[in-house]
């Protein structure tokens, strides 16, 4: 079965700082990663996705990388801000078509 | 933009009222999904659909099932609420398996 963990569950940081967010997932068999923002009370807002034949995917501040064989994911993001400051989740897609969730790591970016 | 709408965010209902949670997707999306999301639990997948008039149990059907009877529609029902169906639901869509995933603002459900 498979589990993903994100690990820490929260973390501080003063702005400016670069920063990475760690996802470990037990079964390497997997169609695609994605990682997601949620604000409280809010909804999901995907991030980027890696599909499994990928390493890295990049969108602005954030660059996400993928090792399958290792099987973990890292979410960078760049001179962070105020604004970052959310709960950011991995999900992976398995072969049979579910997404499992990690369960988070909510990030505080101080000014 | 994917716009994937949950028309409500916030409902009280009493135990053993039946339940009608609505999403709708406006990207003729293939995948529809519905989870719940509980502190400590993280998310869970309930229901997910392929297709219309298609539908598959996630981790957690039990007290709950669904309907897609038109594409860019997915209902969840709870037949009887309990107090333990308390939490933020969450509806998603993609475009197939493969693709990003969509999700609305959510559906805070408080049963009493």
């Amino acid at each position: 079965k498979q589990e993903v963990t994100q690990i820490p569950a929260a973390l501080s940081v003063p702005e400016g700082e670069n920063l990475v967010l760690n996802c470990s997932f037990t079964d390497s068999a997997i169609y695609n990663l994605q990682w997601f923002r949620q604000d409280p009370g809010k909804g999901l807002t995907s991030l980027l996705l890696i599909q499994s034949s990928q390493r890295e995917q990049t969108s602005g501040r954030l660059n996400a990388s993928l090792d399958k064989s290792s099987g973990r994911s890292t979410l960078y993001i760049a001179a962070s801000q105020p604004g970052d400051s959310a709960t950011y989740l991995c999900a992976v897609k398995n072969q049979g078509g579910k997404l499992i969730f990690g369960q988070g790591t909510e990030l505080s970016v101080k000014p | 933009d994917v716009k994937v709408t949950q028309s409500s965010r916030y409902l009280v209902k009493r135990t053993g009222e039946k339940v009608f949670l609505e999403c709708v997707q406006d990207m003729d999306h293939e995948n529809m999904f519905w989870y719940r999301q509980d502190p400590g639990l993280g998310l869970r997948l309930i229901y997910f659909s392929y297709d219309v008039k298609m539908k598959e149990k996630g981790d957690i059907p039990e007290g709950y099932s669904v309907s897609r009877e038109k594409k860019e529609r997915f209902s969840l029902i709870l037949e009887s609420a309990s107090t333990n169906q308390t939490s933020m639901y969450l509806c998603a869509s993609s475009l197939t398996a493969g693709n990003t995933i969509y999700f609305g603002e959510g559906s805070w459900l408080t049963v009493v």
